[in-house]
């Protein structure tokens, strides 16, 4: 168990709607990343906020969001989803974010939009 | 473009042999390289990291890697697998200090699937 939180573990929904997914990061650390994980894009990087503010963006799409509230808890928000947003994503923590920083996986969400 | 290859999709070993699970990148600046693996319908657990020094790394549960800046490489290693052992590696890499504004990101290979048999 890594100490990184997510919920819920499973998701289903329709293509159009919007999701909400949320990550508590481990006791102490700062900075939480987004990841997704699907078959033919393989583990992409989508976001990284530290301390509340965002520092570093990935291959994330303008229809999903992200934000870290000050209990340093993180929601990711996907709206008009497609079939082609079905995947795996993750949620990661670091102590401080910067490059020599250990990220500690969360147990993922299985995202299915049918 | 910074990345990283693990060129085998599967590695197959007996349990009690020998087994190393490929990896090289390609990456601009100071390379930081970490191994983690994933069970099945699990996340992704840390295994160990190279940031500097000593190229052989040791990490969790008996496995290491070695760092060798010449070949760009950084190859997983046990000295005997177990059928516990099987699961998907991936290698991933950051990169520093700064870079085009992506410093906090891990860049991952696509995994390779190791199976051991008894």
């Amino acid at each position: 168990d890594s100490g990184v939180t997510q919920t819920p573990k499973h998701l289903i929904t329709a293509t159009g709607q919007r999701v909400t997914l949320r990550c508590s990061p481990r006791s102490g650390d700062l900075s939480v990343y987004w990841y997704q994980q699907s078959l033919d894009q393989g583990l992409q990087f989508l976001i990284q906020y530290y301390n509340g503010e965002e520092r570093a963006k990935g291959n994330i799409l303008e229809r999903f969001s992200a934000q870290q509230f000050p209990d340093l808890h993180s929601e990711l928000n996907l709206s008009s989803l497609e079939l082609g947003d079905s995947a795996l994503y993750f949620c990661a923590s670091s102590v401080v974010g910067v490059v020599t920083d250990t990220q500690y996986f969360g147990p993922g969400t299985r995202l299915t939009v049918l | 473009a910074q990345s990283v290859a693990q060129p085998e999709d599967q590695v197959n070993v007996a349990e009690g042999n020998p087994l190393t699970v490929k990896c090289t990148y390609s990456v601009s600046g100071n390379p930081y390289l970490f191994w983690y693996v994933q069970y099945p319908n699990r996340g992704l657990q840390f295994l160990l990291k190279y940031i500097t020094g000593d190229n052989l790394v040791k990490g969790s549960y008996g496995f290491e890697a070695e760092f060798n800046k010449s070949q760009t490489s950084f190859h997983l290693k046990k000295p005997s697998a177990l059928v516990s052992d099987s699961a998907l590696y991936f290698c991933a890499v950051r990169f520093g200090p700064n870079y085009g504004g992506s410093q906090g990101n891990l860049i991952f290979g696509k995994g390779t699937k190791l199976s051991v048999k008894p």
